[in-house]
């Protein structure tokens, strides 16, 4: 099985200062097709997840272009080019070559 | 509006059974591929069970598998899963999601206790 692997865990942030999360997978991430199924959610406090980005770098309708998605093969990274107050939340890889496998969140909070 | 509504979770009994239910709306159900995905208290997310737009395809998660079965109907809109053998640490709230995870319900809460 595929195992993603993300990091920071915590991740305190300043009011308008970057921020950047790694998310690295146990094996390749690149189908049969071509492409590479690596998603990115937010989990806002007592909401249901919300995906922001998909294959990669793909933004969600809806989501603010402060959010980056970059990455291939097994090394991924979400980035949030200015943080804002309602960022606050837990960050979520997910891949959907092999199957489907979440890594173990990221929390992003204001210092 | 596209929605997805879970219902279903209760408090239930270690070694008891329940069935979940997703009703859909607003999108074609019949063409997506359709997940549930779980959350332990305070923990992330785990990936349960995914099926395809006809029935004729199903996964599921180590953690459950011989356990749960996922099924749909499409004439009525709606996705189930059913949770046999339950434990304790089957304790979580239960989404429902498109299989491409950019729709997901509110989740429904289960509870595994005596």
């Amino acid at each position: 099985d595929v195992v993603m692997t993300q990091s920071p865990l915590s991740l305190p942030v300043t009011l308008g200062q970057p921020a950047s999360i790694s998310c690295r997978s146990s094996q390749s991430l690149v189908y049969n097709d071509g492409n590479t199924y690596l998603n990115w959610f937010q989990q806002r406090p007592g909401q249901s997840p919300r995906r922001l980005i998909h294959r990669v770098s793909i933004r969600d309708s809806g989501v603010p272009d402060r959010f980056s998605g970059s990455g291939s093969g097994t090394d991924f990274t979400l980035k949030i080019s200015r943080v804002e107050a309602e960022d606050v939340g837990v960050y979520y890889c997910m891949q959907g070559t092999d199957w489907r496998a979440f890594g173990q969140g990221t929390k992003l909070e204001i210092k | 509006e596209v929605q997805l509504v879970e219902s279903g979770g209760t408090l239930v009994q270690p070694g008891g059974s329940l069935r979940l239910s997703c009703a859909a709306s607003g999108l074609s159900f019949n063409r997506y591929w359709m997940s549930w995905v779980r959350q332990l208290p305070g923990k992330g997310l785990e990936w349960v069970a995914n099926m395809n737009q006809d029935g004729s395809e199903r996964h599921y998660a180590v953690s459950v598998k011989g356990r749960f079965t996922i099924s749909r109907d499409n004439a009525k809109n709606s996705l189930y899963l059913e949770m046999n053998s339950l434990r304790a640490e089957d304790t979580a709230v239960y989404y429902c999601a498109s299989d491409g995870f950019d729709i997901w319900g509110r989740g429904t809460v289960v509870t595994v206790s005596s």
